[in-house]
């Protein structure tokens, strides 16, 4: 079964507002947590923002931002004020329960984000 | 040098070649992760090592073996390796359970 969904092969934002990318997960385990990583053209997997299963408040990162709802179990991204460098492709990860060696990172399809100026 | 560093870049190999990638990090994590990224599918994790032990093996050919001979250095060596293995290949290291940090990865094209 699929881990990680994410619905939006590609999305399109106007530069300057704000666009939403959605992400499900599934999971039995009570401990996990999630992140989202930003991937340019150039290959290199860059870090944005991480929300623990037991963290109360939605994770915010600058103009990055994690839209946390458990019960529903999505943890959508959402950049405000989009900038030109925003345009990439974006995964939504999930580490299930807690390893004491290491955490195990599942990640979804991804979402390519175009910026349009 | 700072982050995660990954050599070669680009490695064009034929399938009788052997060769190797080298993954370095200067963050002083404990743990080291390979993954490989194919088009149009998820990443996929490869290996992981803690304090240079493999802790994971996530039903991997042996045409790759891993080697962690200290806790800032990851190999990946290739050898008689198939068309099919054409990806990039990103290394990446963490802080026990935190957010992992990536390499700029190596595109591989085996001929």
């Amino acid at each position: 079964a699929q881990k990680i969904t994410q619905t939006q092969p590609g999305m399109f934002v106007q530069e300057k507002e704000a666009v939403t990318l959605d992400c499900t997960y599934d999971t039995s385990d009570q401990s996990y947590g999630l992140f989202w990583y930003k991937q340019p053209s150039s290959g290199e997997m860059i870090f944005l923002i991480y929300q623990g299963s037991y963290d109360e408040q939605n994770a915010t990162e600058g103009r990055y931002s994690l839209n946390f709802q458990k019960a529903r179990k999505s943890a959508n991204l959402v950049i405000s004020a989009s900038q030109l460098g925003d345009s990439a492709m974006y995964f939504c990860a999930m580490r299930e329960g807690l390893y004491n060696q290491g955490g195990k990172l599942i990640f979804g399809q991804g979402t390519e984000l175009s910026v349009k100026p | 040098e700072t982050g995660v560093t990954q050599t070669p870049r680009h490695l064009v190999m034929g399938m009788t070649n052997k060769k190797s990638l080298k993954c370095e990090q200067h963050l002083g994590h404990n743990a080291m992760y390979w993954y490989k990224q194919s088009a149009k599918k998820p990443l996929e994790l490869m290996f992981v090592y803690n304090f240079k032990e493999q802790t994971e093996n996530n039903s991997v050919p042996s045409r790759f073996s891993p080697e962690c001979p200290n806790s800032s250095h990851l190999f990946l060596h290739l050898h008689t390796l198939q068309p099919e293995d054409s990806a990039l290949y990103l290394c990446a290291s963490s802080q026990d359970l935190n957010e992992q940090y990536f390499g700029p990865g190596t595109r591989l094209t085996v001929t």
